[in-house]
């Protein structure tokens, strides 16, 4: 099994529906985000969470949500899917300091029609 | 605030030629940084790190030098093949920004056989 796992690995959903992702780790870190890929824009941090019960912004947090359900889970939603909200959204996960670097799901390509 | 500047792509090489795609950054105290690869349909991976200055992270034959004089943290390749067709990340981490990665936009790497 993948360390980070994430699904659906693909979704199309319409204008205004709520969707959710979700990413489980089996690194045992406590250490959890959120990060949209666009072509061009590199990765850029949606939410994240350093414990179960710490749950932080990041710079694109507009119009998304997430949960924190244990450890291992962390999931993102959003409420009122948009058009410019189809990205490529990954998981990933990290020890305290980032020393050993991020682990990374494989990714959810999203796209919002 | 912090920040990782890096060239654009996309690089177009013939296998066999010698890569280098250049990552700046801008960081108050002392960032580690990493490269990352994505290749096609896949997620991020790391390819290699430097956490202190002068220090040589190499993975795969791909090596980059942490130099602070210039800021710098350049991915250099002597000899690239097929298979390095990627897009490649330059990120930091450092302790004023809770250890969360930034990341650069990407440079997508095209090795032509």
């Amino acid at each position: 099994d993948a360390d980070v796992t994430q699904t659906p690995r693909n979704r199309i959903t319409k204008t205004g529906k709520r969707i959710m992702l979700e990413c489980s780790q089996t690194k045992g870190h406590d250490r959890m985000y959120w990060y949209r890929q666009d072509p061009g824009l590199g990765l850029r941090l949606i939410y994240y969470s350093f414990d179960v019960k710490d749950i932080n912004k990041g710079e694109i947090s507009d119009g998304y949500s997430v949960s924190r359900q244990a450890q291992a889970k962390f999931s993102l939603s959003l409420e009122s899917a948009i058009p410019n909200q189809t990205a490529l959204y990954f998981c990933a996960t990290s020890d305290p300091d980032g020393h050993y670097g991020y682990t990374f799901g494989s990714g959810t390509r999203l796209t919002v029609v | 605030g912090n920040s990782v500047t890096q060239m654009e792509g996309p690089v177009t090489l013939s296998e066999e030629a010698f890569l280098t795609i250049n990552c700046t950054y801008t960081a108050t105290g002392y960032p580690s940084l990493f490269w990352y690869v994505q290749y096609p349909g896949e997620g991020l991976q790391l390819l290699l790190k430097a956490t202190k200055a002068d220090d040589k992270g190499s993975n795969k034959g791909f090596e980059a030098t942490y130099r602070k004089e210039t800021t710098s943290f350049h991915l250099e390749k002597g000899s690239v093949q097929v298979s390095d067709s990627a897009v490649y990340f330059c990120a930091l981490s450092a302790m004023d920004s809770s250890y969360k990665l930034i990341f650069g936009s990407g440079t997508r790497l095209l090795v032509r056989p």
